[in-house]
């Protein structure tokens, strides 16, 4: 059974640093992209960050870039996001994902909470 | 990157068809074979019910389907079930491996 299980959310200062994990089973990780997709309470989804399998190439949304750092370790099946210099409005359930057929998400984690407050 | 449009509310009865659409512009929506659908229900993750547009994944009934019309993308619900009732999502490729969602559509079944 393919599963991803997201870890390392929890409770930070504005400023901080924070980072999430995804470890992945059930499936070759080395041959598919990874991303993470968050969401505030209450609101919709909002795409942050892909990583690929060639050249492991990273992208990432407008709010984040510069700030948050998309990493994988293939050798351990995981992907993880360092998130650097932490906002209020970064507040949000963090999902991983598995990208499939090249442009969806399939599967998702279960999320894990991060929450950004003084 | 703005959040595709979409409706916050339908609402059906079971056994009726509802579609909720998704707008964007020619950058995204209007540009991209690549749109894609998710079904969350409340505390759960997103579950992945249209790619490509139009095509479903296998395991998702054939009651979901999908189309596009210019920068409108539209998700049609046949024979409405009561476990149907979630939040929908619209996706779009966008470019350079980035991607937006719309901003969500809760569907009602009452």
């Amino acid at each position: 059974e393919v599963q991803l299980v997201e870890s390392g959310g929890g409770l930070v200062q504005p400023g901080e640093s924070l980072r999430v994990s995804c470890a992945a089973s059930g499936f070759a990780f080395s041959n598919f992209a990874m991303t993470w997709v968050r969401q505030a309470p209450g609101k919709g989804l909002e795409w942050v960050a892909d990583i690929d399998v060639l050249d492991y190439n990273t992208y990432y949304g407008g709010a984040v870039k510069g700030r948050f750092t998309i990493s994988r370790d293939n050798s351990k099946n995981t992907v993880s996001l360092e998130m650097k210099s932490l906002r209020v409005e970064d507040t949000a359930i963090y999902y991983c994902a598995r990208r499939w057929g090249g442009y969806n998400f399939d599967p998702w984690g279960q999320g894990t909470l991060v929450t950004v407050s003084s | 990157q703005s959040a595709l449009t979409q409706p916050r509310s339908v609402s059906g009865s079971p056994g009726q068809s509802v579609t909720i659409s998704c707008t964007g512009t020619s950058n995204d929506v209007g540009a991209s074979i690549y749109v894609s659908w998710y079904q969350q229900h409340p505390g759960k993750a997103p579950k992945f019910i249209i790619y490509n547009v139009s095509e479903r994944p296998s395991g998702v009934p054939d009651r979901f389907s999908g189309s596009k019309s210019g920068n409108t993308a539209s998700l049609t619900i046949s024979g409405l079930q009561v476990e149907d009732d979630a939040d929908y999502y619209c996706c779009s490729y966008v470019a350079r491996y980035t991607w937006v969602f719309g901003g969500g559509t809760k569907l009602t079944v009452l």
